[in-house]
């Protein structure tokens, strides 16, 4: 079975600067998916980013990155240049490469400080 | 907005009832998810639909079923209702869902309190 483990139940981070956030997964599949959502008190789950984990590549968006570690089976999220829009839930989310099962970690719940 | 409708937005209802929860997802999205996010954690997936079809299962009770209609808006069933069945529950839609980095977007979720 597959887990998703956050391991920061709550960070804070001063507006402009960088924050990472951590998520490591367990799977014993070569291929799968991975993503970072974010869930501001709106409660609406949005996507940030998303990693296909044949890729070496480190995927971006903006001031959103990842650092994928398959080997590790780490998957952080840096959050570059924090704006206070950015406080939110996070949640690190593992699927299947047939896409038959989702996982979601419990969150980090990131408050940027003004 | 993600396009994705859910009602009721709120549900309040007692112990042992039974409840429907529908959601209507994006214009041409054939694929719908439900989960569940109880307080305070993350989401627990429940089931997938892709175009009517039962296509994956997660930790969904027995108590609980889904469907999705031909129109492709699905329906999510809770029924003997308890206490710890109070969440948040959300619906997404995807176009393929067929194992692809496609994205899920999500609905505004319907609240749930059993009271």
């Amino acid at each position: 079975a597959q887990t998703v483990t956050q391991s920061q139940p709550e960070m804070s981070v001063q507006e402009a600067e960088t924050v990472t956030l951590s998520c490591t997964y367990d799977t014993s599949e070569n291929n799968y998916y991975l993503f970072w959502y974010k869930q501001p008190p709106s409660r609406q789950m949005i996507l940030v980013i998303r990693q296909e984990a044949y890729k070496q590549q480190n995927a971006t968006e903006n001031r959103f990155s990842v650092n994928f570690q398959k080997a590790a089976k780490s998957f952080s999220l840096k959050i570059s240049d924090s704006q206070l829009g950015d406080t939110a839930m996070y949640f690190c989310a593992f699927m299947t490469f047939t896409g038959n099962q989702f996982y979601f970690g419990t969150g980090t719940s990131l408050t940027v400080i003004p | 907005d993600s396009g994705v409708t859910q009602t009721p937005k709120h549900l309040i209802t007692a112990t042992g009832q039974r409840v429907t929860l529908r959601c209507s997802p994006r214009s041409g999205d054939l694929s719908v998810y439900w989960y569940q996010q109880s307080l305070d954690q993350g989401l627990q997936f429940l089931i997938q639909y892709y175009n009517g079809e039962e296509r994956a299962k997660g930790n969904i009770l027995e108590r609980f079923s889904a469907q999705q209609f031909p129109d492709l808006h699905s329906e999510l069933n809770l029924s003997s209702l308890e206490l710890g069945d109070s969440a948040l529950y959300f619906c997404a839609s995807s176009e393929l869902g067929e194992g692809s980095l496609d994205e899920q977007y999500f609905g505004p979720g319907t609240r749930l309190t059993v009271t």
